[in-house]
C-alpha cells in the first residue's frame, strides 16, 4: 500500500510555543490531506480537511486560527499547533488519499506533549 | 455518512478465526463498507473495503450481508500481532470524503 510518513513521531514542547508537524505521502500524489487528533482512550476525531493548493476545511469546534495547515504541495501538508497549552497534547494523525483509488492511508501519528 | 455498531470488545485465540461483526442498518446505497485496524499508539491501517460482494485479500476477508445491513471482518488465522482496535466505517467513495471514526472493537488475541 501506499506509505505515508509524518515527522516528527513525538514533541515536547512548551506552553505558548508553536509546533509544526509535516505529513508526507512517499509515493503517490495526495490530492487531499486529513488531520486527525486523538484522545487517549478515544477514537480519532477529524479536525480538517485539505486540498492541494486550497485553504483547509475544518471541523465544527476547531479553531483554524490555532491550527493553521497548509498543503502546499501534492506530497506535503503541514500542521502548526500554535500558542500551544497543555490541552492540545494529544495524538496528532493525518493521512492522504489521491490517484485512482479513494482510499486513505495514515500516517504513524505525532504524540504532542505540552508542558 | 451511516452510523456503525460495532461490540466494544472481542477475545479471540491465537490461531483462531476472529470473526467482528459490524450493523449499519442505514447504510446507503451508494455507500461502502470499510474496515481498519489501530495497533496501540499508531496510525490506522487500511484492512479491506467492499460495496455488494464479499471480498478477500491478503490480510482478511468482508462478508457483507445480501442487505448490506451489516458486515463480518474475518481474520482467518489470528496472532498475537492482531491484537488492535478495528474500526468499521461506512461511506460514499470520493476523494475527498473523510471517514468518520466510531469507538470500534478492541481484540484482544490470546495465546
Amino acid at each position: 500500500g501506499a506509505v505515508v510518513s509524518q515527522h516528527p513521531s513525538r514533541v515536547i514542547c512548551k506552553s505558548g510555543t508553536s509546533v509544526k508537524i509535516e505529513c508526507r505521502s512517499l509515493d503517490f500524489q495526495a490530492t487531499t490531506m486529513f488531520w486527525y487528533r486523538q484522545f487517549p482512550k478515544q477514537s480519532l476525531m477529524l479536525m480538517a480537511t485539505s486540498n492541494e493548493g486550497s485553504k483547509a476545511t475544518y471541523e465544527q469546534g476547531v479553531e483554524k486560527d490555532k491550527f493553521l495547515i497548509n498543503h502546499a504541495s501534492l506530497t506535503l501538508s503541514t500542521l502548526t499547533v500554535t500558542s500551544a497549552h497543555p490541552e492540545d497534547s494529544s495524538f496528532y494523525i493525518c493521512s492522504a488519499s489521491g490517484g485512482l483509488s479513494y482510499e486513505q492511508y495514515f500516517g504513524p501519528g505525532t504524540r504532542l506533549t505540552v508542558t | 455518512d451511516a452510523k456503525t455498531t460495532q461490540p466494544t470488545s472481542m477475545d479471540c485465540a491465537e490461531g483462531r478465526a476472529a470473526n467482528l461483526p459490524c450493523n449499519h442498518s442505514t447504510i446507503s446505497g451508494n455507500e461502502y463498507v470499510y474496515w481498519y485496524r489501530q495497533i496501540h499508539s499508531q496510525g490506522p491501517q487500511y484492512i479491506i473495503h467492499g460495496l455488494k460482494n464479499n471480498e478477500t485479500n491478503e490480510m482478511a476477508s468482508l462478508i457483507i450481508t445480501e442487505d448490506r445491513k451489516s458486515s463480518t471482518l474475518i481474520l482467518p488465522h489470528a496472532t498475537l500481532r492482531d491484537t488492535a482496535v478495528y474500526y468499521c466505517i461506512v461511506r460514499v467513495d470520493n476523494a475527498g470524503n473523510m471517514l468518520t471514526f466510531g469507538g470500534g472493537t478492541r481484540l484482544m488475541v490470546k495465546p
